[in-house]
């Protein structure tokens, strides 16, 4: 069954809103999780590492104002899109991290579309 | 700095036919790990395999088979008899062993008509 729980699935909401999506480890701690970001037909592009009871390391280019990442318990981390407009729109993907010797466990995705 | 290239965009086949996706990477550590994810049309990635720098033998899991070459800097998959339900997208990615971030390459999109 999943490791990793993503809510929510989808997500349409109006221009200006901000969006929480919620990255959920249903098994283990996880100290560590990333967020990714998805365009279609495109891999996918990290954007930060979130650590837990720290702050979140953001990649280049990775808005840290727009992209607020918080990782309050060993397991959950949320990503909040602020101010969300159309050109976020996008699919976001987290991932837990378990262990040197474990694969990054994903979760199901969000679509996100900001009309 | 890492990076992994899959050449393939796409690639068609008619189902049960043998399938065989590349993946080529580049790093300067001496150990990592690499991986194989699967991401159906739903979105989800799908964990498939691990392989570890320092084990080069080559894997079969039912219809899938891995084959590792570290000379070359390839981590090839197969897919032997393929089946409709194979249609997806499926990534390679690289890890180092001290570290803990992902790198992927582009993907393949593998169609398997009826």
């Amino acid at each position: 069954g999943a490791v990793v729980s993503q809510h929510p699935s989808w997500v349409i909401c109006k221009s200006g809103t901000s969006v929480k999506i919620e990255c959920r480890s249903l098994d283990f701690q996880a100290t560590t999780m990333f967020w990714y970001r998805q365009f279609p037909k495109q891999s996918l592009m990290l954007m930060a590492t979130s650590n837990e009871g720290s702050k979140a390391t953001y990649e280049q280019g990775v808005e840290k104002d727009k992209f607020l990442i918080n990782h309050a318990s060993l397991t959950l981390s949320t990503l909040t899109v602020t101010s969300a407009h159309p050109e976020d729109s996008s699919f976001y993907i987290c991932s837990a991290y378990r262990g040197r010797q474990q694969p990054q466990h994903f979760g199901d995705g969000t679509r996100l579309s900001i009309l | 700095a890492q990076k992994v290239t899959q050449a393939q965009t796409e690639i068609s086949v008619v189902e049960k036919e043998d399938v065989t996706l590349d993946c080529v990477y580049e790093t300067r550590d001496t150990t990592y790990y690499l991986f194989w994810y699967k991401q159906p049309p739903s979105g989800e990635l799908v964990f498939l395999i691990r392989r570890n720098s320092f084990d080069e033998q080559n894997e079969i899991s039912g219809r899938y088979s891995w084959n590792f070459q570290k000379s070359t800097s390839s981590f090839n998959f197969t897919i032997t008899a393929s089946q409709v339900v194979d249609s997806a997208v499926y990534f390679c990615a690289l890890r180092m062993a001290a570290g803990n971030k992902l790198t992927f390459g582009g993907g393949t999109r593998v169609l398997v008509k009826p």
